[in-house]
């Protein structure tokens, strides 16, 4: 199993341009979660799903959107860059909500926006 | 929502013991993560505690006390390679719709020295 895999690893936007953070995992997971990371901060919740079909906001979903038409797949678009955009962002996905169903992690993507 | 406060950063010497504690203000609780973080890296999945007391895992350890808002995590016998961040992590729901979210802490990030 290749895990959660995110692509691109990289990438340098300027302002108001677009992009999509693609993120698959192949366990079967019905859970699926976007987070950035700050440098030196923990993780803040973007988006998160619970299922094909379904999403819901976290924590910091302005200026980003999210769509999730099959289980293994959950790309995170943002349509108008911002610096306050710069980060690390991670996807992640987890089994179930019972007991310790922990969230796996992808490698991450580190976006820059000048 | 969720408040969960970890110190910054700690310092310790090979071969040596370190705690790292992790309090927390929630208005639900389902559930205690711990997550290893070296630097450029994702996050992986350390420990999980629910029920109060003592997890032991080889060289790790967690606690928690629901009453006191409380965890810690204990690594022993340091070694070079536990040089990361340790994030603190509470998951407040237990229904489908809550999503098995994870509300993280800042991190705290340790020093291994020889």
């Amino acid at each position: 199993n290749a895990g959660v895999t995110q692509t691109p690893k990289f990438r340098i936007l300027k302002i108001g341009q677009s992009m999509t953070l693609q993120c698959t995992q192949d366990m079967n997971h019905n859970y699926m979660y976007w987070y950035r990371q700050d440098p030196g901060m923990g993780l803040k919740l973007i988006y998160y799903s619970v299922g094909a079909g379904i999403t819901d906001k976290g924590e910091v979903p302005n200026g980003y959107n999210v769509s999730r038409s099959t289980t293994e797949d959950f790309p995170l678009r943002l349509e108008l860059a911002a610096p306050s955009q710069t980060s690390v962002y991670f996807c992640a996905s987890s089994y179930g909500i019972a007991g310790g169903n922990e969230q796996f992690f992808g490698p991450g993507t580190r976006l820059t926006v000048l | 929502g969720q408040n969960i406060d970890q110190p910054t950063e700690m310092t310790a010497t090979e071969g040596a013991i370190v705690q790292i504690n992790c309090t927390y203000q929630t208005s639900g609780f389902n559930g205690l993560f711990w997550y290893q973080q070296h630097a450029g890296e994702a996050p992986t999945f350390l420990s999980y505690n629910v029920l109060d007391g003592l997890e032991e895992k080889g060289r790790f350890s967690s606690f928690l006390s629901r009453s006191k808002g409380y965890s810690y995590l204990l690594l022993k016998e340091l070694q070079m390679k536990d040089s990361a961040s340790y994030l603190c992590a509470v998951r407040d729901g237990k229904s489908r719709a809550a999503g098995n979210k994870l509300t993280f802490g800042g991190g705290t990030r340790v020093l291994v020295k020889p």
